[in-house]
């Protein structure tokens, strides 16, 4: 596609339950991040993909938190029995090389814990 | 330590002025350099690449000290546009991996 594109662009869930966040990244693009923003905060680092490699997961906070990508293509950031600090922006992006290009990001999943 | 620092701000001026932003970096490895624009609620956006002999885009000006560690933005003539939060962005290569580490921000607030 034309852009970075995530769904759900808001997810408000209960405490305890699971969450799927996908991203499908620019066309042909190999790497591909995720990050998340809390409110008033800047960028963590959680997770990031390229091409066939194994991905760099050094960033996820808990065992709660995995993430996939199929297909070299669209991934999917999964959390389990979410928790309120999971609150946040979630936001993935894409670069054409994993060599510190600029990344375009998604407009991002806000995802609220009740 | 956090791998990159900023000023918060906000820094409050009125359009027309010049403003600069700083910032530095811990890791002596990272090798590229980036300011990104955040407007509020929006996702980052790219603003411009650094390059260590300085580069120039419009009313934009980013710089590079890796001596020092240390990156600079320089904005002039500032537009009511201009309002938003500037990030500092570094490369971190750890474990054979290449990834971005973003500052928190710098608020930047031009007013009439």
């Amino acid at each position: 596609g034309a852009g970075v594109s995530q769904s759900p662009s808001n997810k408000v869930t209960e405490k305890g339950k699971d969450v799927e966040l996908r991203c499908d990244p620019i066309s042909g693009h190999t790497a591909l991040y995720w990050y998340r923003q809390s409110l008033g905060q800047g960028l963590e680092f959680l997770i990031y993909f390229q091409g066939n490699s194994a991905p760099d997961k050094s960033g996820l906070p808990s065992d709660r938190f995995s993430a996939e990508r199929t297909g070299g293509s669209v991934s999917t950031l999964t959390i389990q029995r979410t928790q309120q600090e999971d609150s946040a922006v979630y936001l993935c992006a894409s670069s054409s090389q994993g060599q510190g290009y600029g990344y375009t990001f998604g407009s991002g999943t806000r995802l609220t814990v009740v | 330590r956090k791998e990159v620092e900023q000023d918060p701000g906000p820094f409050n001026v009125p359009e027309g002025a010049t403003v600069a932003f700083n910032c530095t970096y811990s890791n002596s490895a990272s090798q590229s350099f980036f300011w990104y624009r955040q407007d509020c609620r929006k996702e980052p956006k790219l603003l411009m690449s650094v390059y260590s002999s300085g580069n120039e885009d419009g009313r934009f000006t980013a710089q590079l000290n890796r001596a020092s560690q240390y990156i600079s933005l320089l904005i002039r003539d500032s537009k009511l546009s201009d309002s938003a939060t500037y990030l500092c962005v570094v490369n971190n290569l750890s474990g054979g991996y290449n990834k971005l580490i973003f500052g928190a921000g710098t608020r930047l607030a031009v007013h009439p």
